[in-house]
């Protein structure tokens, strides 16, 4: 069964970059034609999408966020990962990986506060 | 970017109620849509693909209807652990975007 895990720092100054990195397990990133996305939501808010790669490196961003935003992928390690620059409060979320088909990670909260 | 507008923003309604949610995207996305569910403090749940199809092990009580602009999520008999907040979300052309969200409340 296809399982996603974030992980990452739960803490990050402003000013600096947040990294996650999400881990798929029971299956290969690469085996499917899937594009593998990253999601953010604020407390009390709603759900944003950040953006999306393929096991080939392909990637889509949401513009709102795309000057900030780089996703990467490691299919020798079987994960793919997040990396957004120049955080404020307002990049303050739970961070979930997720798959099209309803594959999920659990999400991890990121605060961002000196 | 295509926007996805989702109402209403929040219902009250009661058990064995039918309750329909609606989300209309600013341009023709086939049938490349998702409806999920999210509690609190959990990751949302997918209940509907592809517009219209039924996940597994989601109840027959929620069913989804629409193509190309315009979707419906129903909910034919409303149950108490169906109190949620429901999201679309389309992922036509490898860019998603989610619904604002609608969140049913116990009336």
């Amino acid at each position: 069964q296809l399982q996603l895990q974030e992980s990452g720092p739960g803490l990050v100054k402003p000013s600096e970059t947040l990294s996650l990195t999400c881990t798929v397990s029971g299956g290969s990133i690469s085996s499917s034609s899937y594009y593998w996305g990253w999601i953010r939501q604020p407390p009390g808010k709603g759900l944003e999408w950040i953006g999306s790669i393929y096991y080939s490196g392909s990637t889509y961003y949401n513009p709102s966020l795309k000057s900030r935003v780089t996703i990467s992928v490691d299919t020798s390690k079987n994960q793919f990962s997040l990396k957004l620059s120049s955080v404020t409060a307002a990049d303050t979320a739970v961070y979930y990986c997720a798959r099209p088909g309803g594959i999920w990670g659990q999400g991890t909260m990121v605060t961002v506060s000196s | 970017a295509i926007q996805m507008t989702q109402s209403p923003s929040s219902l009250s309604a009661s058990v064995g109620d039918r309750v329909t949610i609606t989300c209309r995207a600013s341009q023709g996305i086939r049938n490349d849509l998702g409806w999920y569910q999210q509690k609190p403090g959990k990751a949302p749940k997918l209940l509907i693909y592809a517009a219209s199809s039924l996940q597994s092990g989601v109840p027959s009580r929620f069913s989804g209807s629409g193509s190309g602009t315009d979707f419906t999520l129903t909910i034919s008999s409303l149950q108490p652990e169906d109190f949620a907040t429901y999201y679309c979300l389309q992922d036509y052309n490898y860019a998603w975007t989610f619904g604002q969200g609608t969140k049913v409340e116990i009336k």
